[in-house]
């Protein structure tokens, strides 16, 4: 199995411009969550989804952000306009809701730098 | 949702066994304890997970108080690889499937 997989994996890009995230979870995986990470907050839940649907949301900072799954292979996080207090590393996870299996697997994660 | 309390940093000897505490005091019937780790430039991975009752796998084992409110994390014969954040965290399945993620033990192996 790939694991789950993001790109790009590292991103560089003036404030202001708009930045989209990448994630494909694990195949047959019904629960996608995105986190951020930085030094100072540590590893945050922004948004989880169960089979494509927003659950909860209440993670993501402001409007700026916006997440969406089309489908079950699929999802993205999107920052527009993007600011230099978003610089962080953001992973994506999947996990299988509702199968008793409690395991969730990361990606290698995006190094966002606004500049 | 319920706290855990974590050391902030832990040092071990390479090939010795390690014991990493957590207290959760205000644990809930029903939430699990989780147990994640992050090695460097990595994202999280799990590691182990239990209920009630003491726990092995191939990675860890993860010992459970009587009355829950405490769990400890036992690496058995510790590795330069096992250098990682470790991470308590404690997940109510009525609460569907979110984990929350505190501040961790951050485990140096000296070899």
């Amino acid at each position: 199995d790939a694991g789950v997989i993001q790109s790009p994996r590292h991103e560089v890009t003036e404030m202001g411009q708009e930045v989209t995230l990448r994630c494909k979870p694990i195949s047959g995986h019904n629960s996608l969550f995105w986190y951020r990470q930085t030094m100072m907050r540590g590893l945050e839940l922004l948004i989880y989804f169960n089979n494509n649907v927003p659950i909860d949301d209440s993670g993501m900072p402001e409007d700026r952000f916006s997440a969406k799954m089309p489908n079950a292979s699929f999802s993205t996080l999107k920052i527009q306009p993007s600011e230099p207090r978003d610089s962080a590393v953001y992973f994506c996870a999947s996990s299988s809701f509702g199968t008793g299996i409690l395991e969730q697997y990361f990606g290698p994660g995006t190094r966002l730098t606004v500049t | 949702d319920a706290k855990t309390t974590q050391p902030n940093s832990m040092e071990s000897n390479e090939e010795e066994p390690v014991h990493l505490p957590c207290n959760h005091s205000t644990i809930s019937g029903t939430d699990y304890i989780h147990w994640y780790r992050q090695l460097p430039s990595q994202g999280p991975e799990y590691v182990i997970h239990g209920l009630t009752s003491n726990v092995n796998n191939r990675m860890a084992s993860l010992a459970i108080a009587e009355d829950r409110k405490s769990s400890t994390l036992i690496l058995h014969r510790a590795t330069l690889r096992d250098a990682a954040v470790y991470y308590c965290i404690l997940r109510d399945v009525g609460a569907g499937n979110m984990l929350t993620f505190g501040g961790g033990t951050r485990l140096m192996v000296k070899p």
